[in-house]
């Protein structure tokens, strides 16, 4: 059974459209994530989401809207796309324990590519 | 904002044991240790953490120094499915996010 998945693996799309990346974990977790690894492999968090509610917000541009629909799905909708937004987007989920925030684990990427 | 330094590579030979070091100097005292390694095209994965003490689980040995600077990985017997770049990072329990450095590309060779 795959913890956390994320669909689809690869994305290809013109700039300008808007598209959506999905996420779901089956592990029970209450925390879910979306990081961005850009061309040069730096690996940065974009967002997070516990139990539902939006606790981290980095600097990316509004086109970029999380969804969540229940605490096991964490979409990722994006409007507008332009070229530097082509990079790979994971997933990742963690459980937290009173205010411990346990190993994070990750999906396996969707690669979004913008022509 | 890594507040980690680590090599940018390493080569291992198929067996040996690696070692992938790790300088903390700026660590709190309530931060952990944790590592986690990205085999090429896939999620990163997680591997340890410690606080103070010698940690050992499965996958791997995590050394700290007495006085908390530095760290060390230790895969006993790597193998080729070894090869990835390996992450340490420092963070209090509480912070939700992960900040990745540039990380160690550990090449474990034939």
């Amino acid at each position: 059974d795959t913890a956390v998945s994320q669909t689809p693996k690869y994305l290809v799309t013109q700039m300008g459209n808007d598209k959506s990346i999905k996420c779901e974990q089956n592990l029970g977790h209450d925390t879910m994530y979306w990081y961005k690894q850009d061309s040069k492999k730096f690996l940065k968090i974009m967002f997070s989401y516990n139990n539902k509610e939006l606790i981290i917000n980095e600097t990316v541009p509004n086109r970029f809207s999380p969804k969540s629909p229940d605490k096991a799905h964490l979409n990722l909708h994006i409007n507008s796309l332009e070229l530097g937004d082509s990079a790979v987007y994971f997933c990742a989920s963690s459980q937290e324990i009173g205010a411990a925030t346990y190993e994070q684990y990750f999906g396996p990427g969707t690669r979004l590519t913008v022509t | 904002d890594a507040k980690t330094t680590q090599p940018p590579s390493m080569d291992c030979a198929e067996g040996r044991a690696a070692n992938l070091p790790c300088n903390h100097s700026t660590i709190s005292g309530n931060e952990y240790v944790y590592w986690y390694r990205q085999i090429h095209s896939q999620g990163p994965q997680y591997i340890i953490h410690g606080l103070k003490n010698n940690e050992t689980n499965e996958m791997a040995s995590l050394i700290i120094t007495e006085d908390r600077k530095s760290s060390t990985l230790i895969l006993p017997h790597a193998t080729l499915r070894d090869t990835a770049v390996y992450y340490c990072i420092v963070r209090v329990r509480s912070a939700r996010q992960l900040t990745f450095g540039s990380g160690t590309q550990l090449t474990v060779l034939p």
